[in-house]
């Protein structure tokens, strides 16, 4: 059973506008969140990340939502660039076990010239 | 300065064969993790050392896989009797270190494994 799900395999946005990625996750225990960025033929990099005491967390033109109730967060890209073109992972940790990601399937962001 | 190195980039071989994949940590990293992705899925956790020590080998799916890292550096993920179910990309990952408080996860390039 998938504990943190993308449910939107690929994605086209606009260059220039606003990409929002979503994730959500069934697993209480999960405290920690972070987005990674891949390109292909690359390890997945560390993008952003939240702890669930917060409810935002923003780096530049990427911010992170977290609604603890709906188990539910995004990543907004703005505005977004050719070069945010990969795939982006949503994944999750227990506060005690951040050495146990565990990654959603991801969702391929394709921006638009 | 020097990211994680894997090696190979690439391995091809035939079910039933013994594969080792190799893993290099960025120097001065204590925690090393190995990942699996196959095709159309996220990374998979199987493997988390602390030192020279498996910390969480929970992910292993089969007693086929086994790692080692026995300086406390480099690391090596040994697949015996490999299975057509077996191929996908072995990511590794290095950290500071581990525990109650967050470390990035640096990943490497990873190995694509092919069982045919």
């Amino acid at each position: 059973d998938q504990q943190v799900k993308q449910n939107s395999p690929s994605l086209s946005v606009q260059e220039g506008r606003i990409s929002i990625l979503n994730c959500d996750y069934t697993n209480s225990m999960f405290d920690y969140f972070l987005w990674y960025k891949k390109y292909p033929a690359e390890g997945p990099t560390f993008l952003i990340s939240i702890s669930s005491i917060k409810d935002k967390n923003e780096d530049g033109r990427f911010t992170v939502f977290l609604n603890k109730s709906a188990k539910h967060l995004s990543l907004h890209i703005v505005p977004s660039q050719p070069g945010d073109s990969a795939v982006y992972f949503c994944a999750a940790s227990e506060w005690d076990r951040d050495d146990k990601i565990i990654f959603g399937k991801g969702t391929r962001l394709h921006i638009l010239p | 300065g020097a990211g994680v190195s894997q090696t190979p980039s690439n391995k091809v071989t035939e079910k039933g064969k013994y594969v080792e994949l190799r893993c290099d940590p960025i120097s001065g990293h204590t925690a090393l993790y190995w990942y699996r992705q196959s095709l159309g899925q996220g990374p998979e956790f199987l493997i988390y050392f602390q030192g020279t020590g498996a910390a969480d080998d929970s992910g292993l799916p089969n007693d086929r896989f086994f790692a080692v890292r026995p300086e406390g550096s480099v690391s090596t993920l040994k697949i015996q009797r490999t299975e057509r179910g077996d191929s996908a990309v072995y990511l590794c990952a290095s950290s500071l270190a581990s525990g109650n408080s967050y470390n990035e996860q640096f990943f490497g390039p990873g190995t694509r494994l092919t069982v045919l």
